[in-house]
């Protein structure tokens, strides 16, 4: 099984609509981040948290919000979808020990398109 | 300045062809450095972390320049499998990475 899983790994959704993306791990890390990634700019930090009662805003938070309901699940959530929403939207954990602590882990990746 | 910048190429290369990508990052405080393989519409995969005496795993040799602010990954002996985007990445301590938009390489027969 996977380490890192999200769901859905696909979604079409309308303008205005609320929908929630969820991540979950089994690799026992402490930091969870959402990124989206869109062609010609890269992956860009959407929310990241450090810890369960940790959320930190990234490069791009506005239209986002985030939840880590536990150490092992990490939501991110559009309040009213827009179409430049439109992405690739990766889940990734780190741990914060070890020779490798800063090595992110990344799941699947959602495909969220928005009419 | 952006953060982390990268040639974007297409980097078009014949198997066995030895190929060198250059990144420079514009945070001298950064502390951490990596180089991340994605194929195409997959996740990000760690290749390679990146210290300052330079380090080597098999075909693949990373090179730090903390003076410059520069990091390099060289391919030895291109395959086909090599044939990927390959995203710089660099971080401070208690901060998230910082990634570059990618370099693709594309290797043929």
């Amino acid at each position: 099984d996977a380490d890192v899983t999200q769901t859905p790994r696909n979604r079409i959704t309308k303008t205005g609509k609320r929908i929630m993306l969820e991540c979950s791990q089994t690799k026992g890390h402490d930091r969870m981040y959402w990124y989206r990634q869109d062609p010609g700019l890269g992956l860009r930090l959407i929310y990241y948290s450090f810890d369960v009662k940790d959320i930190n805003k990234g490069e791009i938070s506005d239209g986002y919000s985030v939840s880590r309901q536990a150490q092992a699940k990490f939501s991110l959530s559009l309040e009213s979808a827009i179409p430049n929403q439109t992405a690739l939207y990766f889940c990734a954990t780190s741990d914060r020990t070890g020779i490798q602590w800063e090595t992110q882990y990344f799941g699947p990746g959602t495909r969220l398109l928005v009419l | 300045r952006k953060e982390v910048e990268q040639d974007p190429g297409p980097f078009n290369v014949p198997e066995g062809a030895t190929v060198a990508f250059n990144c420079t990052y514009s945070n001298s405080a950064s502390q951490s450095f990596f180089w991340y393989r994605q194929d195409c519409r997959k996740e990000p995969k760690l290749l390679m972390s990146v210290y300052s005496s330079g380090n080597e795993d098999g075909r693949f040799t990373a090179q730090l320049n903390r003076a410059s602010q520069y990091i390099s990954l060289l391919i030895r002996d291109s395959k086909l499998s090599d044939s990927a985007t390959y995203l710089c990445v660099v971080n401070q301590a208690g901060t998230a990475l910082i990634f570059g938009k990618g370099t693709t390489l594309s290797v043929s027969s």
